[in-house]
């Protein structure tokens, strides 16, 4: 069974840092890009970040640029996201999700975590 | 950046209606990579949709998408209780992989 498991959520205080984590498991993990989307409480979906073949080839979101950093650990079926200079507005549920396509390609986003929460406050 | 706006925001409807969602681009979609996706109270979204039209797999035949450029719509054929949730388009050509902010369909 193709499966996401995201950890690492929990309380921070504003200007702290938090990782991130997401197992990956029934599927050959470095075969695809893998992204993080993140949902404020109440609100829509935001694409985060996307990371393809390793930790080289990544995209931001304009709102995290310079803050958050995605990484991959290909030996270890492991996506992370190392979050620095929180900010309340970056409170949210936060999902793991696989490309559908192998790379190079992308495509979008077929498999999801359940999600870790994030709440910045003080 | 490609800005997607989902109209209405909000559909109250009833079991065994059609429904058709609309998905604006601010500028044309190359390739139509733009998806839909289904999220439910409390859970993940779904992939619904990809490539504008095709649906992804153990999606029910009642869920199709159509559209090109910056024009894309999701249409549900005949409503089921189960149905009833926020619906997203996004692109995923280009980044950043924006979404829509969602509609809402309620009994």
């Amino acid at each position: 069974e193709v499966q996401l498991v995201a950890s690492g959520g929990g309380l921070v205080q504003p200007g702290r840092s938090l990782r991130l984590s997401c197992a990956a498991s029934g599927f050959t993990f470095d075969d695809y890009a893998m992204y993080w989307v993140r949902q404020a409480p109440g609100k829509g979906l935001e694409w985060v970040a996307r990371v393809r073949w390793n930790s080289g080839f990544t995209d931001y979101a304009d709102s995290v640029t310079g803050r958050f950093t995605i990484s991959r650990d290909n030996a270890n079926n492991s996506l992370y996201l190392q979050m620095d200079s929180l900010r309340g507005e970056d409170t949210a549920l936060y999902f793991c999700a696989k490309a559908m396509y192998l790379m190079p390609a992308t495509g979008p986003l077929d498999v999801w975590g359940q999600g870790t929460m994030v709440t910045v406050s003080s | 950046e490609i800005v997607l706006t989902q109209s209405p925001g909000t559909l109250s409807l009833s079991p065994g209606e059609r429904v058709t969602l609309s998905c604006k681009a601010s500028q044309s979609v190359s390739g139509n990579d733009l998806a839909w996706y289904q999220q439910k109270p409390g859970q993940a979204p779904r992939l619904l949709i990809y490539g504008a039209s095709s649906r992804a797999t153990g999606i029910p035949d009642r869920f199709s998408g159509s559209g090109s450029g910056t024009d894309f719509s999701l249409t549900i054929s005949r409503l089921e209780s189960e149905d009833f949730a926020v619906y997203y388009c996004q692109h995923y050509g280009i980044s950043p992989r924006s979404f829509g902010q969602g509609t809402k369909l309620e009994i």
